[in-house]
C-alpha cells in the first residue's frame, strides 16, 4: 500500500450522519483520486484533484464532498445526501507513467 | 464509456498451471494496465503496456496488447496459491483531459488452489 494511509480501515454510519474518510499521502505526488468500490464491481471515480486548493467532480460525486488544503490530505466526505453509501472506498494517488497508488481502503457500512 | 471488461469474472485452477485473462476497451488509448486487488486491500500496480507496444513481460507475468481488437490479455504462468487475488485491466482515454484519469473494468477473481 506504499506511502499512503487511510483511515478508520472500518466505519459505521448512522442514517442521516456525515462521515469522514481520510487519505493522508508522503509520495509527494501531485493528483490524488477517491474510488467507490461495490461487490462484484470495477471502481467508480468519485472525486480528483490535480493539484492543492482545486479538485473536480468524477463519475459518482452526488452525495460526496472533498477537499483539497495540503498537498499529503485528500479527505472525503459522505454526507446524508449519498442514500446508499455502504461500500469499499479506495485512496490513490497518482505516481509516474500514469501509475496510481493506493491506500488499504475504508470499508464504509450503514446502520 | 471507455470501461474495460475483464473475461472472464472468475478463473479457478490448480498451483503449477497458467492463467489467462481477458480485457477489452472501447476507446483509443496510450496505455494500458494490470492490477491486483487482494481480499479487502488496496489495488496494486502489476504492469503496464503502451498503445505502441504489442507484449511485455515481468517475472512471472506476460501481457499482451492488440489495439485494432481493442484487447489485452494478462499470463500468469506456474501459478501459486499466493496469485489469488481479483485482477483489473485499466485504461487511459487518448487525448483524455483529465490527468491521470484511469478507467477499471470489473475484474476477473482468480483461485488458485494448492
Amino acid at each position: 500500500d506504499g506511502g499512503i494511509t487511510q483511515s478508520p480501515k472500518y466505519l459505521f454510519r448512522k442514517e442521516g450522519q456525515n462521515v469522514t474518510l481520510s487519505c493522508e499521502q508522503n509520495l509527494n505526488h501531485d493528483a490524488m483520486y477517491w474510488y467507490r468500490q461495490d461487490p462484484g464491481q470495477g471502481l467508480r471515480l468519485i472525486y480528483y484533484s490535480q493539484i492543492v486548493n482545486d479538485f473536480q467532480k468524477g463519475d459518482i460525486a452526488e452525495g460526496y464532498s472533498v477537499s483539497r488544503e495540503k498537498k499529503e490530505s485528500f479527505p472525503l466526505t459522505v454526507t446524508s445526501a449519498q442514500k446508499n453509501p455502504t461500500a469499499f472506498y479506495l485512496c490513490a494517488t497518482l505516481g509516474e507513467v500514469n501509475t496510481q497508488y493506493f491506500g488499504p481502503g475504508t470499508r464504509l457500512t450503514v446502520l | 464509456s471507455q470501461q474495460g471488461e475483464e473475461d472472464p469474472q472468475a478463473l479457478s485452477i490448480q498451483e503449477g498451471e497458467n492463467a489467462t485473462m481477458n480485457c477489452s476497451y472501447k476507446t483509443s488509448i496510450n496505455n494500458l494496465q494490470w492490477y491486483r486487488q487482494n481480499s479487502g486491500r488496496g489495488l496494486v500496480h502489476l504492469i503496464l503496456i503502451r498503445s505502441n507496444e504489442r507484449e511485455k513481460h515481468s517475472g512471472r507475468l506476460r501481457v499482451t496488447l492488440d489495439t485494432s481488437k481493442k484487447s489485452s490479455s494478462l499470463l500468469i504462468t506456474a501459478s501459486r496459491a499466493a496469485d489469488t487475488a481479483s485482477y483489473f485491466c485499466a485504461t487511459d482515454e487518448y487525448g483524455g483531459s483529465t490527468l491521470g484519469r484511469l478507467y477499471f473494468g470489473r475484474g476477473t477473481q482468480l483461485t488458485v488452489w494448492p
